[in-house]
């Protein structure tokens, strides 16, 4: 089966700019997380989608921050606009199952640098 | 609230030696608790998981990991090290629907 796949790999933009990020999940997996990983810290949690639904967005930093998930399929992560503090690696997930005890499929992240 | 804590950014070991990569947790009720590995420029690979049951959990590559609930921690552990375990480990609490993870421990193994 193909995994989570992530795109773009590597984005360098400039402050003010506006950046979409897409995650194809695991064909059939209702569950999709976004994750945030800032240089050296912990990975955060931004929100989780249970099909086109956003069932959990308490980690969204601040309205910058738009996500979606047409059709219950891919979704996207807009930062607009993007400032300073938004670099650093962001991780999409899936799981068929609840999250919090099933096992998370990860893509190989997304890598965003704001200058 | 959820949280873990790993309390080394880095574990040094030489190959062929055992190796522990220390986790604690803080949860209300009953811990889900997760080890996961990154190597460089990948993304998260799931090694193995405690939801109820024998405290020691066997995972994928030689890993296990030992649950204590009176200590609230989580430590993963390896017989023997191998150079290519060398990479990103974060340890995670799950619940709620989501996982709240550590800020990763960086394991080196010395040939």
């Amino acid at each position: 089966e193909a995994g989570v796949t992530q795109f773009p790999s590597h984005s360098v933009i400039e402050k003010g700019q506006t950046v979409t990020l897409r995650c194809d999940p695991i064909s059939g997996h209702d569950n999709l997380y976004w994750y945030r990983r800032v240089m050296g810290k912990e990975i955060k949690f931004l929100l989780h989608f249970v099909k086109e639904s956003k069932q959990d967005e308490s980690g969204m930093p601040n309205n910058r921050f738009l996500a979606e998930r047409t059709g219950g399929t891919y979704s996207t992560l807009k930062v607009q606009p993007a400032e300073l503090e938004d670099s650093g690696v962001y991780f999409c997930a899936s799981s068929l199952g609840q999250g919090g005890v099933s096992p998370l499929h990860f893509g190989n992240g997304t890598r965003l640098t704001v200058t | 609230a959820q949280s873990v804590a790993q309390p080394e950014d880095q574990v040094n070991v030489a190959e062929g030696n055992p190796l522990t990569v220390k986790c604690t947790y803080s949860v209300s009720g009953n811990p889900y608790l997760f080890w996961y590995v990154q190597y460089p420029n990948r993304g998260l690979q799931f090694l193995l998981k405690y939801i109820t049951g024998d405290n020691l959990v066997k995972g994928s590559y030689g890993f296990e990991a030992e649950f204590n609930k009176s200590q609230t921690s989580f430590h993963l552990k390896k017989p023997s090290a191998l150079v290519s375990d060398s990479a990103l480990y974060f340890c995670a609490v799950g619940g709620y629907n989501k996982l709240i993870f550590g800020a990763g421990t960086r394991l080196a193994v010395h040939p």
